[in-house]
């Protein structure tokens, strides 16, 4: 039973250039979460998708933005990085219509912004 | 300010010691998750609660969520060094969404 995968594992840029991460889901499951872990900090939440389109959206800009695909895998994208852009970004998939079940994470994009 | 408080922020206990993280709220916890993050990784599921009063165990770690659904602990019994890692509580602050916020994390170390 395949575990949330995500690529790449690690990930260098400079500021100003865009990025996609991507993320495949849980198998089973058809809901994708993102979150940004800052060093020292907790996840925080980015948007989720469902059915290719965006449920939820954190307290983050325009320049972070998604995709689902029809095979529930998804990506995220970052244009104009900046130097407070370098986190850790997690996957997290879930099954919808499932109210208070766990969100099983991946183990994360290390991206660093020089 | 953080909307989920976790206490204390690391924590080094000998093997073998009892210990306890605390996660606090300001506001109801519809769902409570913890989890486990080794540094660098991925976060692994522990546990979910739901009801006041619930509490549940798995192997030497027990996690309750008090009454009033604003504050959780986790506790961990004759600790080992397989336990040492980030301790992170996750909820679900609006009821019904998959919107988790997070803690800071509380970081555990356990010398052998």
């Amino acid at each position: 039973d395949a575990g949330v995968t995500q690529s790449p594992t690690h990930l260098i840029k400079t500021r100003g250039q865009q990025v996609t991460l991507r993320c495949s889901p849980k198998s089973g499951h058809d809901t994708v979460s993102w979150y940004q872990q800052a060093l020292g900090q907790g996840p925080q939440f980015i948007f989720q998708y469902y059915e290719e389109e965006e449920r939820q959206r954190g307290n983050f800009p325009d320049r972070f933005s998604g995709h689902q695909f029809p095979n529930y895998s998804s990506e995220l994208n970052v244009n104009a990085l900046l130097l407070g852009d370098s986190a850790l970004y997690l996957c997290a998939s879930s099954l919808a219509g499932w109210i208070n079940q766990p969100q099983h994470f991946g183990d994360g994009t290390r991206l660093s912004i020089l | 300010s953080q909307e989920l408080e976790q206490s204390p922020q690391s924590l080094i206990v000998q093997e073998g010691k009892n210990l306890t993280i605390n996660c606090t709220s300001s506001k109801t916890l519809y769902g409570l998750y913890w989890y486990k993050q080794k540094y660098g990784e991925g976060l692994i599921f522990l546990m979910m609660l739901q009801k006041g009063g619930e509490e549940k165990s798995h192997e030497k770690i027990t996690a309750k969520l008090d009454e009033k659904k604003q504050q959780s602990s986790l506790h961990i019994t004759a600790s080992q060094p397989s336990h040492a890692g980030i301790y992170l509580c996750g909820a679900d602050i609006q009821g019904g969404s998959e919107k988790l916020v997070f803690g800071k994390g509380t970081k555990l170390t356990v010398n052998p």
